[in-house]
């Protein structure tokens, strides 16, 4: 079984370009995240999806963020303009259901210079 | 909101020694938690997963315990090797479904 498939796995932009990235999750999985990690610290949620539909995006800052699940599969996470406070490692899980765990990908590494 | 702690920041120990990882949460009404794995630039991998009806799960030279109660959840290293170090996250499942970790715990093996 495949795990969960992110990329590009790193991306340097220059600060107020346009950043997107990119999820697959593994096959048959309806929950999809989005995950900020910052050095040193734990992952914070950005973005849950059930499906097609994000139900808890309290934590993205819309402003600049966007994303979206077509079909309710793959995912793309956005960002414009970039700042250099959005470097950071973007990580994607999916999980089959609550009670079941989460599987994560392998991150995309975002500098922003 | 659900806040995790995970003591001690950093840890090392000499091959062979075994340790415990400690980590704690504020709201217990949680449906599961999960210790997970995280090498230098790479994503994190899962290592164990306690359903909130259970008390502890082993895999290999791991063990985790938790105490749903008290908040808090230990996770157990046998004969530690210098392949062990890495970033220990745990992290709990509550309520939405969501994940909500600890700053980790950075261990180093020494051989």
């Amino acid at each position: 079984e495949a795990g969960v498939v992110q990329s590009p796995r790193y991306k340097i932009i220059e600060k107020k370009q346009p950043v997107a990235f990119w999820c697959n999750p593994i096959s048959g999985h309806n929950t999809l995240y989005w995950y900020l990690q910052n050095l040193g610290q734990g992952p914070e949620l950005l973005i849950r999806y059930e499906n097609e539909e994000a139900v808890d995006d309290s934590q993205l800052p819309k402003d600049r963020f966007s994303a979206e699940r077509l079909k309710g599969v793959d995912s793309t996470l956005k960002i414009q303009p970039a700042e250099l406070g959005d470097s950071a490692v973007y990580l994607c899980a999916s999980s089959l259901e609550t009670g079941y765990g989460y599987t994560f990908g392998s991150g995309t590494r975002l500098t922003v210079v | 909101k659900q806040e995790v702690t995970q003591i001690p920041a950093a840890l090392s120990v000499p091959e062979g020694e075994n340790l415990v990882l400690n980590c704690s949460f504020t709201d217990s009404a949680i449906y599961n938690l999960q210790w997970f794995r995280q090498d230098p630039g790479k994503g994190l991998t899962s290592l164990l997963l306690i359903q909130s009806s259970q008390r502890e799960q082993t895999s290999g030279r791991l063990n985790a315990s938790l105490d749903k109660s008290s908040g808090r959840s230990t996770l157990y290293i046998a004969a530690s090797q210098p392949g062990d170090s890495a970033t220990y996250l745990c992290a709990v499942i509550g309520g939405a479904n969501n994940l909500f970790f600890g700053t980790g715990t950075r261990l180093t093996v020494i051989p």
